[in-house]
């Protein structure tokens, strides 16, 4: 199976600071990168496709980038809705795997 | 589009999972998604278990695939999974949740879950 590793575990932000979270494939999938938001005690919530595409709906403070193994998921401007844990997903190749999440906290 | 997981939130070790998930807002038997299932233990990561198509072929993850059965009711516009010899790794919370495969692949959206717990 593919690993999918976050980076960082966790961080401690402020309403209005740009958080970036990373996450690595252990090998190339090209851009067949999802991300997810789960809120505590929440199912996840789809959040982008295609490395940088976002789904509807999502606002446009996200924003996604990379390719093959190294990818990024950027929120420009931290709202009170958004703490909560992200996952990567890749469905390069079966199984998709996800990432060990990154939970984003109140500073 | 929604999605209700239901089941019994406790098995004893070896026995049977059996889990539903109704849906409304869309046909199980469509041919335009699948329909998967994903798991999480509590305070860790995700897991996808495998899915279903509308036509019932089904993909599961190789890891469970020797213990796991998916299957479309259409009748009651419900899938369910079956997972065999369960032991307490096999506590979680249990997802069902529409799949998007077309040229990316995507879960969306997500039933609330349920909770299943292994133990005598």
């Amino acid at each position: 199976d593919i690993q999918m590793t976050q980076d960082p575990s966790s961080l401690s932000a402020s309403v209005g600071d740009r958080v970036t979270i990373t996450c690595r494939a252990s090998e190339t999938i090209n851009d067949h990168l999802n991300w997810y938001q789960q809120r505590p005690g929440k199912a996840p919530k789809f959040l982008m496709y295609g490395a940088s595409r976002l789904h509807s709906g999502v606002p446009s403070r996200f924003s996604g980038s990379g390719s093959g193994t190294d990818f990024t998921l950027t929120i420009s401007s931290l709202q009170p809705e958004d703490f909560a844990t992200y996952y990567c997903q890749q469905t390069y190749i079966s199984p998709g795997t996800f990432g060990q999440g990154t939970k984003v906290e109140v500073k | 589009v929604q999605l209700q997981e239901s089941g019994p939130g406790l098995v004893k070790p070896l026995q049977t999972l059996s889990l539903t998930c109704s849906v409304s807002g869309e046909s199980v038997s469509s041919r335009s998604y699948y329909w998967s299932w994903i798991r999480q233990p509590a305070g860790k990561g995700l897991e996808w278990i495998g899915r279903i198509y509308g036509s019932g072929t089904t993909s599961y993850n190789p890891s469970l695939k020797s213990r796991v059965t998916m299957s479309l009711d259409t009748s009651k516009n419900q899938l369910s999974l079956k997972m065999t010899s369960v032991t307490a790794a096999d506590t979680a919370v249990y997802y069902c949740a529409r799949n998007v495969l077309r040229s990316f692949d995507w879960l969306d959206p997500w039933g609330p879950g349920t909770q299943v717990s292994v133990s005598s």
